[in-house]
């Protein structure tokens, strides 16, 4: 697709309750991130991927948070029994090459639009 | 200590003056930066990079490094009511890092 696509845009769940956030990134990009922003606060790293593998998920907060790339493409952030703590807005970014390598566009970090997490 | 402070605003400024956005981080290692706008309610957009000290001009856009004093900032010159946005510092680290650390976003407003 044109630019990185996240489903779905906005999700309302019961504190609990199992939730999956759909990344697809830009065709061709090999590196994936999710991102977590809360209001007014700037986004805060969960995990990277490299192609199929999670290369840093030291982001995570605890182990109700997964998130999955089985191949390379699309990714899904899997969030169990929520809190009401979780609700952020879950930013998707890919580039071509990961962040920061060499000095060229390749490495650009382009977001998608983001899934708006509600935990009521 | 944040990885990657910044000032949280809201900065005002008058149309047409420079606005100066600044962002401070902790890790000595950090080999490159990014400056992001982000308008409310949307995603961050990559309005430029930076990887060597001194200054790096893209149109009305420059960046400033300071790696000794582990300071960057982003200078908007003329500045537009349409550059009102949150400005978000990103910094990727070194020892080999491939993520980006961001600041808490300064809050740029520019009154017509």
């Amino acid at each position: 697709g044109a630019g990185v696509s996240q489903t779905p845009s906005n999700k309302v769940t019961e504190k609990g309750k199992y939730v999956e956030l759909r990344c697809d990134p830009i065709s061709g990009h090999t590196a994936l991130y999710w991102y977590r922003q809360s209001l007014g606060q700037g986004p805060e790293f969960l995990i990277y991927f490299q192609g199929t593998g999670a290369a840093d998920d030291s982001g995570l907060p605890n182990d109700r948070f997964f998130a999955v790339r089985p191949e390379g493409s699309v990714s899904t952030l899997k969030i169990q029994r929520t809190e009401r703590g979780d609700s952020a807005v879950y930013l998707c970014a890919s580039s071509l090459y990961p962040a920061g390598t060499g000095q060229t566009s390749g490495n650009t970090i382009y977001f998608g639009e983001g899934s708006w997490l509600t935990v009521v | 200590q944040k990885e990657v402070e910044q000032n949280s605003g809201p900065l005002s400024v008058p149309e047409g003056a420079i606005a100066s956005l600044n962002c401070t981080y902790s890790d000595r290692g950090s080999q490159s930066f990014f400056w992001y706008r982000q308008y409310s309610g949307k995603s961050p957009e990559l309005i430029m990079f930076i990887y060597s000290n001194g200054d790096k001009e893209d149109g009305r856009f420059t960046a400033q490094l300071n790696k000794a004093s582990q300071y960057v900032s982003l200078l908007i010159r003329d500045s537009q009511p349409s550059d009102s946005a949150t400005y978000l510092c990103a910094v990727k680290g070194g020892q080999g890092a491939q993520k980006l650390v961001f600041g808490q976003g300064t809050r740029l407003t520019i009154n017509p």
